[in-house]
């Protein structure tokens, strides 16, 4: 089964940049970032690999080599704190990987 | 506005049956493929299934296929998930996702419901 593979927490200090990987055998070129926080559903943040959604801050960045996507967050703020998953689809089925939470200290 | 509204959970015994709903407005309902995306309490998210604007194309996870159906009615605006052979492990939030696409494996969700909680437990 296709799996995608992310570090299960990154912490970062405020203003600092925060990146958050994703890795898969094979991450095509449509790779989603998603935003959880406690108790709300989650927010898409980036999709198709860079772009960012309306209203979704410019601090916000994706990137994808292949077989490791990337979610960076620039000046990262207190509010940033959250889950975060990456997604992706092969021929059948849309996958998400494990979640990494974002501690801000 | 678009807004996406799940119904539907509740607890049932393992082997029992449950139907979801999610209403949809706020955008032209057959445009847009739709999915299910579960979350186990404590856990990480989880596709479940997946249709096309138009119906005619679904996509089950291995865990739900055989199991679960989604199907979708757009003269109602509502996406559905049958459940039927219930396990423990099915135990989770069920949100109702929009994707920006059309087809059924188009997996940028735009827009997610609040979720509806299904607990299965004896």
């Amino acid at each position: 089964s296709y799996e995608l593979t992310q570090p299960p927490s990154v912490s970062v200090s405020p203003g600092q940049t925060a990146s958050i990987t994703c890795s898969g055998d094979k991450l095509g070129d449509n790779v989603c970032w998603y935003q959880q926080k406690p108790g709300q559903s989650p927010v898409l943040v980036i999709h198709q690999d860079t772009k960012r959604p309306s209203g979704i801050p410019e601090r916000f960045s994706g990137s994808n080599s292949g077989k490791t996507a990337t979610l960076t967050i620039s000046g990262t703020q207190a509010m940033d704190e959250a889950d975060y998953y990456c997604q992706a689809r092969d021929s059948s089925t849309v996958v998400f990987g494990g979640g990494t939470k974002l501690t801000v200290l | 506005e678009v807004q996406l509204l799940e119904s539907g959970g509740g607890l049932v015994q393992p082997g029992e049956s449950l139907r979801l709903s999610c209403a949809a407005s706020g955008f032209t309902f057959r445009r847009n493929a739709m999915s299910w995306v579960r979350q186990a309490p404590g856990k990480g998210l989880e596709w479940v299934s997946g249709i096309s604007g138009s119906g005619g194309t679904t996509y089950h996870a291995d865990s739900v296929r055989g199991r679960f159906t989604i199907s979708r009615d757009t003269s109602k605006n509502t996406l559905y998930l049958q459940m039927n052979s219930l396990r423990v492990e099915d135990t989770a939030v069920y949100y109702c996702a929009k994707a920006g696409g059309a087809a059924a494996l188009d997996h940028d969700f735009d827009y997610w419901g609040q979720g509806t909680l299904v607990i299965v437990s004896s």
